[in-house]
């Protein structure tokens, strides 16, 4: 079937460390995003790809890290420069941008640094 | 600056009976695009409904039906008949002009919808 996969569904990382969330989707789009839900705050953006080998920062780049070198895959590092990291994050993809036509979401990744 | 304002933070309905779920948008852009989506307890978004901003007119689809006025710069959503498997946060969005590099997604912060049984 095809969709949108995160990966892990709960991520727990020390303070200090690095640490990587993978979104893969084969629903050929072109168009990926991540987002970071915070109770109350509904979803902020980070980063955006349109593109393979091109993305975009979002609204709260701050502390994230993106690469885009396959049209699949869209991988996430939450840097030790992210000051409070503990979240839920969500990839999503849409054919291209979000304006012209639905995005598909993925199940999310809860990090909790401990 | 673009916003959106869900100022209904949670929500609680007998089953069956109607409720409806506010959204006002702030955009200087002509040319803008609201959204609804649905996150049901298993994390995922799911899109509800697509609506730009010449085309005014009301929707229905099924249960769920939409009320987009620009005039209150209003997009409402209404479940009639609620069920409980409603029960889910939902979100409205807004997206801009891609044509001035507006086109990424500006969520509200969500309303909790509880369907009592």
């Amino acid at each position: 079937d095809g969709g949108i996969t995160q990966s892990p569904k709960y991520l727990f990382r020390k303070e200090g460390q690095n640490v990587t969330l993978s979104c893969e989707q084969n629903l050929n789009h072109d168009a990926m995003y991540w987002y970071r839900q915070d109770p109350g705050q509904g979803l902020r953006l980070i980063y955006y790809s349109h593109i393979v080998n091109d993305f975009q920062k979002g609204d709260i780049a701050e502390g994230y890290s993106v690469s885009r070198e396959k049209k699949e895959s869209f991988p996430l590092t939450v840097t030790s420069a992210q000051k409070n990291p503990t979240a839920f994050y969500l990839c999503a993809s849409s054919i291209q941008g979000m304006t012209n036509t639905e995005a598909f979401f993925g199940q999310g990744t809860r990090l909790t640094v401990v | 600056a673009q916003k959106v304002t869900q100022a209904q933070t949670e929500i609680s309905v007998v089953e069956k009976e109607d409720v409806t779920l506010d959204c006002v948008y702030e955009t200087r852009d002509t040319t803008y695009y609201l959204f609804w989506y649905k996150q049901p307890p298993s994390g995922e978004l799911v899109f509800l409904i697509r609506r730009n901003s010449f085309d005014e007119q009301n929707e229905i689809s099924g249960r769920y039906s939409w009320n987009f006025q620009k005039s209150t710069s209003s997009f409402n959503f209404t479940i009639t008949a609620s069920q409980v498997v409603d029960s889910a946060v939902y979100f409205c969005a807004l997206s801009g002009d891609s044509n001035f590099g507006n086109e990424k997604l500006t969520f509200g912060t969500g309303t909790r919808l509880t369907i009592i049984p």
